[in-house]
């Protein structure tokens, strides 16, 4: 079945440091990508999305490339801040099920001043 | 995008009784979802909300565990039957098809506790 696979965390940066959380899928069918961030005590935001091959999401700094070669859809950001502190999830839509998505299982990243 | 609320945002609940969530859209969407993330985990569906009939639920969750009902477009509830301390999750509500696109959004959730 459909599956995404990240890396564990928590990942500690200093600020100003690059930020890339590896994300690996397994779909059938051509999924759509997606990473969501949840700050802390709060629901999931979206932070961006890339519907097909070679198409790059980009939101507040932070993009991911959809790499169909790789299945892969890391994500990065150049400069972190303490803000950008949270758990990032990617996930993929899964196909022949119209809406519904799978998770991976999220990867906290702690920014230090 | 869509503007999601949920009620609770979050409550302290005794074995055995019950809960219901609330959960309130700002305009009419087609899917309507219900996750359970429990401590330090991801999400995990629960069911698809379907209006004006049965929801449809994943493997591992059961109607008379988890009933739920979408009387219109707007508007879901789940609740959490005869509870115990395993339940103790965050529940949150998500919508999509939103202009015919695939992603998700996501309610704040309901933090529950049972004692």
């Amino acid at each position: 079945g459909d599956s995404v696979t990240q890396m564990e965390g928590p990942v500690t940066l200093s600020e100003e440091a690059c930020l890339t959380i590896n994300c690996t899928y397994t779909a059938t069918g051509y999924p759509s990508l997606f990473w969501y961030v949840q700050y802390p005590g709060e629901g999931l935001q979206l932070l961006l999305k890339a519907t097909k091959a070679d198409d790059k999401g980009s939101n507040k700094g932070f993009e991911a490339t959809y790499r169909k070669e790789t299945t892969s859809f890391h994500l990065e950001k150049g400069s972190v801040q303490v803000s950008d502190s949270a758990v990032y999830f990617c996930a993929l839509s899964v196909a022949d099920s119209w809406g519904k998505f799978q998770f991976g299982a999220g990867t906290q990243v702690v920014v230090t001043p | 995008s869509a503007v999601i609320s949920q009620k609770p945002s979050r409550d302290i609940c005794q074995r055995g009784t019950s809960l219901t969530i609330q959960c309130q859209v700002d305009s009419q969407v087609t899917m309507m979802f219900w996750y359970r993330q429990q401590p330090g985990q991801s999400l995990t569906l629960i069911a698809t909300a379907n209006q004006g009939s049965e929801a449809t639920y994943e493997s591992g969750f059961v109607i008379d565990k988890f009933p739920i009902s979408r009387p219109n477009l707007t508007f879901s509830t789940l609740t959490v039957s005869n509870m115990s301390p395993e339940d103790s999750s965050i529940y949150l509500c998500s919508v999509g098809g939103l202009a015919g696109a695939y992603e998700q959004y996501f309610g704040p959730g309901t933090r529950l506790t049972v004692t």
